[in-house]
């Protein structure tokens, strides 16, 4: 079954670097996502993403975040500035764009995370 | 989207079934119910939606009242592989919609 991957498993940061966390979407999707989990916490919605560019983005996603799809599978999120506070599991998703009938909008599937640690 | 309630925690025994309630009183006419599950440092897994009608997959099944105030979801014969958060969102079928993940359920299947 095919999956949504991403790398690395797990970064280190030191404070005020940046960052960019990959993601490979399923091939044949076209709505991206990033969500964030900082540890003990709920999944938290950062951006969404279409027809190359910003869909919705949360408070959170603040101007030292940014998203881009450089090339036909790749989906990135790179936070210019690292702060202690953005040490989180990051998650990236995606969904096919059309809905299907009475099952409506298509489920979001998520890779296994990014482990974001900022020193 | 809608507010959605659910216990913080249920055990199940190992090949029974396993029921998971959700609350969502406050849902729309146009707002799914999604279930996701996130087992311990993995990412959420999708595993199914509904609109009003009763749904079935591989996975589990989706049982929403008929007034649409809340649901069940029921993994058929609970396994130890299915010890996970289980999350019930609701969301409007809109392009590119947010899913909201509350607390959740953590279901423990005990052997």
């Amino acid at each position: 079954e095919p999956e949504v991957t991403q790398t690395p498993s797990h970064q280190v940061t030191q404070m005020g670097q940046e960052v960019i966390l990959r993601c490979v979407p399923i091939s044949n999707h076209l709505y991206f996502y990033w969500y964030r989990q900082i540890l003990g916490q709920k999944v938290e919605f950062l951006v969404s993403f279409y027809n190359n560019e910003i869909s919705e983005k949360s408070e959170i996603f603040d101007d030292q975040f940014s998203v881009e799809r450089p090339d036909g599978s790749n989906f990135t999120l790179k936070i210019r500035s690292t702060k202690l506070e953005d040490s989180a599991m990051y998650f990236c998703a995606s969904s096919e764009a059309r809905s299907k009938g009475r099952y409506g909008n298509q489920p979001q599937h998520f890779g296994d995370g990014t482990r974001l640690s900022i020193l | 989207d809608a507010k959605t309630t659910q216990p913080p925690s249920m055990d199940c025994a190992e090949g029974r079934a396993a029921n998971l309630p959700c609350n969502h009183s406050t849902i729309s006419g146009n707002e799914y119910v999604y279930w996701y599950r996130q087992i311990h440092s993995q990412g959420p897994q999708y595993i199914i939606h509904g609109l009003k009608n009763n749904e079935t997959n591989e996975m589990a099944s989706l049982i929403i009242t008929e007034d649409r105030k809340s649901s069940t979801l029921i993994l058929p014969h609970a396994t130890l592989r299915d010890t996970a958060v289980y999350y019930c969102i609701g969301a409007d079928s809109g392009s590119a919609r947010q899913l909201t993940f509350g607390s959740g359920t953590q279901l423990t299947v005990l052997p």
